[in-house]
């Protein structure tokens, strides 16, 4: 089956740095996704990755392990804007998008 | 270009009403998709479509239709609202071939903010 895990909630300090995780388990896999939604508003792309390894830009970075079905999504020097939910979304073969249920980043000064 | 569109942005039905929540996209996407979102938590996928002509069904496609007589339109239909159906509703779409290594990402409308009483 499809079953993508995250962390529901994390707290952390404006400058500093979080890593948020997912995990998947399906057959089919076709890359990763990561997401950011902000309170009311719609999903933004945020990183893709589909081979092992780390992907950079900017403050954001998400690396991808595909024998472990596992993925992280690394946010360094870290804004008060940087508050929102960051979704995990699997690509597979069977043609659908699979999201995650989200983790809820809150940045405190 | 608008990107993914989404109309209405908000909508109160009352059970037992029908409506279509109508979303359109000027990117000549092949692939469209209907999620709804519940409070804190993730999306859930209604229906998609691969191209037009074609859709199939998501992970909660019971009380929903969908049509695809375009490659910009897709639109979603309820036909009895239920209170289990007040949601946020978002369209997207993107661009993908089958088979291969796609980095092609999702693109979302604003949503749709729908209630039923």
């Amino acid at each position: 089956g499809q079953n993508i895990d995250q962390p529901t909630e994390m707290t952390a300090t404006e400058g500093a740095i979080v890593q948020i995780n997912c995990t998947y388990q399906t057959s089919g896999f076709n890359g990763l996704f990561w997401y950011q939604q902000h309170a009311g508003e719609a999903p933004t792309f945020l990183s893709y990755n589909v081979l092992d390894g780390l992907e950079e830009k900017g403050r954001f970075s998400s690396f991808l392990s595909r024998s472990k079905g596992y993925s992280y999504l690394l946010l360094k020097e870290l804004q008060m804007k940087d508050s929102a939910s960051y979704l995990c979304a699997e690509d597979n073969y069977g043609q659908n998008f699979v999201f995650g249920p989200g983790t809820r980043l809150s940045v405190l000064p | 270009n608008a990107g993914v569109t989404q109309t209405p942005k908000f909508r109160i039905l009352k059970i037992g009403q029908s409506m279509t929540l109508q979303c359109a996209q000027d990117m000549n996407h092949n692939y469209m998709y209907w999620y709804r979102q519940d409070p804190g938590m993730g999306l859930k996928l209604i229906y998609y479509s691969v191209g037009a002509g074609i859709t199939d069904k998501g992970e909660v496609p019971n009380g929903y239709n969908v049509s695809r007589s375009t490659t910009e339109d897709f639109p979603l239909r309820l036909e009895l609202a239920a209170p289990s159906q007040t949601s946020v509703y978002f369209c997207a779409s993107s661009s993908r071939t089958k088979m291969t290594h796609s980095n092609q990402p999702q693109h979302f409308g604003d949503g749709t903010r729908l209630s039923i009483l």
